[in-house]
């Protein structure tokens, strides 16, 4: 499987600003999405970050929000803009390879906000 | 939407004795059934998955079986270990595409 790294890995932020998550993976994959995952909660998707073009984004979640980029076939940013202390989770990446279905997650960024 | 619901929401067994978790969806379309196991901090790992097409998969100590008819599906494992104890995560993917919606977790404890 893709060696999939994240970056920051953690950070605390004042609320009010915004942060930018990284995904980087090793190989070119197909599909990449974002998820979040509350304290002690189930993953929940985000959005789809499409090659070239803009995001899929779940019930729930706005571009403005969670603007997302993924400029080539191994790399995407998610920005958690404008944020509260409701906006403290893990935000994870994962990507699918060619030709499979099968999803691997990345280490996941730990958001804290005050 | 996808629905999966997945019981129990925890489990505590003795070590050596078997776990089941137990996982219902919603969308008659779903084909893709994975299962992860998170530790404490780390992401989430998938285990083993199941497709539509098949109604068991066996790899060592976990299993996992999948009824169509009745949309649900269950993992089992098997002698556990203390290792095994982690949270563990049921998912279909909506309308037979890419999207995963998850259950909302098992958490299991092995007692030695």
């Amino acid at each position: 499987s893709a060696v999939i790294s994240q970056k920051p890995s953690r950070d605390i932020c004042q609320r009010g600003t915004s942060l930018t998550i990284q995904c980087q993976v090793d190989s070119q994959v197909t599909m990449m999405f974002w998820y979040r995952q509350q304290p002690g909660q189930s993953l929940t998707l985000i959005a789809t970050a499409n090659q070239g073009s803009e995001a899929t984004y779940e019930s729930g979640f706005v571009i403005d929000k969670f603007p997302i980029s993924r400029p080539n076939l191994t790399f995407s940013t998610l920005t958690v803009s404008n944020m509260s202390p409701e906006d403290s989770s893990i935000y994870l990446c994962s990507v699918e390879g060619w030709g499979t279905d099968t999803q691997y997650f990345g280490p996941g960024t730990r958001l804290t906000v005050l | 939407g996808e629905n999966v619901e997945q019981h129990p929401s925890t489990l505590s067994v003795q070590e050596g004795d078997s776990a089941v978790i137990k996982c219902t969806y919603s969308d008659s379309a779903s084909n893709y059934f994975p299962w992860y196991k998170q530790e404490l901090g780390k992401r989430p790992q998938l285990i083993i998955d199941i497709r539509s097409n098949v109604g068991e998969k066996k790899d060592q100590r976990i299993a996992v079986t999948l009824n169509k008819t009745a949309k649900h599906f269950s993992l089992h494992i098997t002698e556990t270990q203390p290792e095994d104890s982690a949270v563990y995560f049921c998912a279909a993917n909506k309308a037979a595409g890419n999207k995963l919606t998850f259950g909302g977790g098992t958490r299991v404890l092995v007692k030695p």
